[in-house]
């Protein structure tokens, strides 16, 4: 089974904290996605990455950045959090190779709040 | 335009009912079709792929129309336990990393 972790399940930061949520996936896929997910918006690809040390901007990357330097592990790092930052997170993870084909696995979500 | 449309709903429908979802996709150069189901709080899960020819699991059949660019869900037979949200994905249709579109997804709630 494949597992995709998430460091935190819900997390109370400050505005203007650093903030980083963290993601592991134990299945050696090559793909790793962050999203957002607010009511009324649906999933929305915040950035991703396809092999370590890349990364690619997704639909919403203002105000995030993001670092893969094992292809394990994928961090979402909010430079100076905003109260517009409150969200459900999730992390995502697929491979380029084998049957599974693009079908994506995620962890289950890390709710923040920003106050 | 977005990318992937779906029915807003919700859709409120008895036990044991037939209920059908569609989607339509913008780009079609897309190749991959998926539906994931995610339940309240809870993260998306594959519930399956959708195949040129169609293809069913159970109470599940899902339909594939490349012209129309349209995509289909049908649950038979529904169950309680089928109430989620129901979300429908498509692959970007280039090479960019696995990057999927999802759409927003429409709620269904099955009623004793």
């Amino acid at each position: 089974d494949v597992k995709v972790t998430q460091s935190s399940r819900y997390l109370v930061k400050r505005t203007g904290e650093k903030v980083f949520l963290e993601c592991v996936q134990d299945m050696d896929h090559e793909n790793m996605f962050w999203y957002r997910q607010d009511p009324g918006l649906g999933l929305r690809l915040i950035y991703f990455s396809y092999d370590v040390k890349m990364k690619e901007k997704g639909d919403i990357p203002e105000g995030y950045s993001v670092s893969r330097e094992k292809k394990e592990r994928f961090s979402l790092i909010l430079e100076s959090a905003s109260t517009n930052q409150t969200s459900m997170y999730l992390c995502a993870s697929s491979s380029t190779h084998g049957t599974s084909g693009d079908t994506q696995y995620f962890g289950p979500g890390t709710r923040l709040t920003v106050l | 335009r977005k990318e992937v449309e779906q029915d807003p709903g919700p859709f409120n429908v008895p036990e044991g009912a037939t209920v059908a979802f569609n989607c339509t996709y913008s780009n079609s150069a897309s190749q991959s079709f998926f539906w994931y189901r995610q339940d309240c709080r809870k993260e998306p899960k594959l519930l399956m792929s959708v195949y040129s020819s169609g293809n069913e699991d159970g109470r599940f059949t899902a339909q594939l129309n490349r012209a129309s660019q349209y995509i289909s869900l049908l649950i038979r037979d529904s169950k309680l336990s089928d109430s989620a949200t129901y979300l429908c994905v498509v692959n970007h249709g280039s090479n960019q990393g696995g990057k999927l579109i999802f759409g927003q997804g429409t709620e269904l709630s099955v009623k004793p």
